[in-house]
């Protein structure tokens, strides 16, 4: 079983619609959440932080669910710009995990 | 534009040929790390300094050495490539040691591919 997993997609999507990702981790030591964002043939760059108490950035919301060891993340209103791949990254112990990433398609 | 500088963005190499992968960044930043992407599998940590003057093994350290210059630079060294490390690299930094707490700042990233 892998540390971390996630959907690898792809996701297709119309313009407007809304999006969900989820990820599940293994350690339940971890203590610090993330998502990145990787556009095609570019380097990952930090979307948000995953708070246990769920957080909101515009359009997009994570949340965290220790019990179940999993953190989901939503796109409301997705846009053509959203198009990427989605990494889930989890840290604890010094040790860093990133995810293989979901593909999301978003289409006119 | 501050970040994190790589070079080359692309290099062939033949197998048993040696380059090294340049990194350097202007945040001032103290940890610098070597990661490797490959299709359907997430980065794959390689080598990374927690501060200058320290180096430590990722997970996937075989075939690589690295230099941590000073606090800015930080390369990656192929003695004799194979064609398993064909990849992408990528060069990240952060502002502290327990690496994801802050979140990284990626380079641009390498595509290496060794024939």
């Amino acid at each position: 079983r892998k540390e971390v997993e996630q959907d690898p997609g792809p996701f297709n999507v119309p313009e407007g619609a809304t999006v969900a990702f989820n990820c599940t981790y293994s350690n339940s030591a971890s203590q610090s959440f993330f998502w990145y964002r990787q556009d095609c043939r570019k380097e990952p760059k930090l979307l948000m932080s995953v708070y246990s108490s769920g957080n909101e950035d515009g359009r997009f919301t994570a949340q965290l669910n220790r019990a179940s060891q999993y953190i989901s993340l939503l796109i409301r209103d997705s846009k053509l710009s959203d198009s990427a791949t989605y990494l889930c990254v989890v840290s604890g112990g010094f040790k860093t995990i990133f995810g293989a990433g979901t593909r999301l398609f978003v289409k006119a | 534009n501050a970040g994190v500088t790589q070079t080359p963005k692309f290099q062939v190499l033949k197998t048993g040929q040696s380059m090294t992968l340049q990194c350097a960044q202007d945040m001032n930043h103290n940890s610098m790390y070597w990661y490797r992407q490959d299709p359907g599998m997430g980065l794959r940590l390689i080598y990374y300094s927690a501060s200058e003057g320290t180096t430590d093994k990722g997970e996937v350290p075989n075939g690589y050495n690295v230099s941590r210059l000073n606090k800015r630079e930080f390369s990656l060294r192929l003695e004799s490539a194979a064609p398993s490390q064909t990849s992408v690299y990528f060069c990240a930094s952060s502002e502290a040691w327990d690496r994801g707490v802050y979140g990284y700042t990626f380079g641009s990233g390498t595509r290496l591919t060794v024939v």
